[in-house]
């Protein structure tokens, strides 16, 4: 069984600042992964994700991610964060092999500051 | 392109009374979720449809919660009776596969309060 861990329920950071959002994950098989954004009163939007190939992976609004197999993780960052980044980020895996579910982490508020 | 559509946005009920929520996926997608997510929580996937046929519903409470998906399109999910612990975003998801691979688009949810 696979399981997602997002260790930081909320994260301050102050304009312009960098901002790091971490997730490990446990699975016993090879498995994609995803950092999903939710704004207020709004779905889950898909920000990135890895399928293969390189471990550094870019997404939309300035975000990437990086792939880390030895450690199990897939953290999220972006270099400098806007207000308008505020919002809870979900990270979330899928199972390489002909499973289709996704199993989300509990997801992390990230609140911008000016 | 319009997005998933869900309704109504909100909804408040008493306890062992019964809900109905409804979705209208992206057009084109044959593959269909419906997600718990309980405050706090991330989603939690309750039923995945394939067109019209259940590819997975093994946690979905079967005593109570009902969903189908007629015509292989719109899809509804009902509760009966609801419990307190019922009180979520239930939102709904689509994609053109069925493969984890495939992005799911999600809707903007349904808030169910049960008092």
């Amino acid at each position: 069984a696979q399981s997602v861990t997002q260790l930081d329920s909320q994260v301050p950071v102050f304009e312009d600042a960098p901002v790091e959002l971490r997730c490990n994950y446990s699975s016993s098989v090879s498995v994609y992964l995803f950092w999903y954004v939710q704004y207020p009163n709004q779905g889950l939007q898909l920000l990135l994700k890895y399928l293969s190939g390189s471990t550094l992976v870019k997404g939309i609004n300035g975000f990437e991610a990086e792939f880390n197999k030895s450690q199990t993780s897939f953290h999220l960052r972006k270099p400098s964060v806007h207000i308008s980044d505020t919002a809870e980020y979900f990270c979330a895996v899928g199972r390489m092999d002909s499973s289709y579910k996704l199993i989300f982490g509990s997801g992390t508020r990230l609140l911008v500051r000016p | 392109e319009a997005g998933v559509a869900q309704s109504p946005r909100y909804k408040i009920i008493e306890k062992r009374q019964s809900v109905a929520f409804w979705c209208n996926p992206i057009s084109g997608h044959a593959t269909l979720y419906w997600y718990q997510q309980i405050l706090g929580q991330g989603p939690k996937l309750l039923i995945q449809f394939q067109n019209n046929g259940v590819v997975d519903d093994s946690q979905l409470p079967k005593d109570r919660f009902s969903a189908e998906r007629l015509k292989g399109v719109d899809s509804t999910l009902k509760i009966q009776p609801a419990k307190l612990e019922d009180s979520a975003v239930y939102l709904c998801a689509s994609s053109q596969g069925a493969s984890s691979t495939d992005t799911q688009y999600f809707g903007p949810g349904t808030r169910l309060t049960v008092l």
